[in-house]
């Protein structure tokens, strides 16, 4: 148990429909990453919120948006979906900003299949 | 293209041998990370290695860093079947517009026979 916890575990949409992905990270961790995982290839940075402030984005286009609340938990919405958005869809927690040595911990992420 | 690359992509071997993945990366990090995936699953963090480290152990794990190389090897000692997953390197750059993001390589999935 990593402590970082994803809703939905599933979930089928329709092309040009809009997603709303939720996370909910471990306990004292204020800093929440998004990440997409194609079938058969790594994690991909989406972005990062720190404190509630978007902290570094990816090379994702701007219908890839996000929230972080103030108990650290976020959302990632999808506009306008697209065949190519079907993924997992993982979320991940840090004490700080994770690049200077604190260790990253990641849920169980959201399948997500846009027909 | 990927910043970090797990060699081999695959790898199978039986019960109770070692199993060694490497990582190569491509420019200077902050520190190194392998995470575990079962099949569909999320990942599971195994170890962080900083850059002024050259090996840590955790169990049957052993991660050993050589930053002049640019390299990383992980090895799973006396495998067993339930190590079957794959395993990922992420590397987090020193700092800058980069910080808090990690960058992972296609994998290496790892098959154990009992």
């Amino acid at each position: 148990e990593t402590g970082v916890t994803q809703s939905p575990t599933h979930l089928i949409k329709t092309r040009g429909q809009q997603v709303t992905l939720r996370c909910s990270s471990q306990s004292g961790h204020n800093t929440v990453s998004w990440y997409q995982q194609a079938l058969g290839q790594g994690p991909q940075f989406i972005f990062q919120y720190y404190r509630e402030e978007e902290n570094g984005r990816g090379n994702f286009p701007p219908r890839f948006s996000g929230l972080q609340f103030p108990n650290y938990s976020s959302e990632l919405n999808v506009n306008a979906l697209e065949l190519d958005d079907s993924a997992l869809y993982l979320c991940a927690s840090s004490r700080g900003r994770g690049g200077d040595g604190n260790t990253i911990y990641f849920g169980e992420g959201s399948w997500l299949t846009v027909v | 293209s990927q910043q970090g690359e797990e060699d081999p992509q695959a790898l199978s071997i039986q019960e109770g041998e070692n199993a060694t993945m490497n990582c190569s990366y491509k420019t200077s990090i902050n520190n190194l990370q392998w995470y575990r995936q079962n099949s569909g699953r999320g990942l599971v963090h195994l170890i962080l290695i900083r850059s002024n480290e050259r090996e840590k152990h955790s169990g049957r794990l052993r991660v050993t860093l050589d930053t002049s190389k640019k390299s990383s090897s992980l090895l799973i000692t006396a495998s067993r079947a339930a190590d079957t997953a794959s395993y990922f390197c992420a590397t987090a750059l020193l700092g800058g517009s980069t910080l808090g993001r990690l960058y992972f390589g296609r994998g290496t999935q790892l098959t154990v026979w009992p």
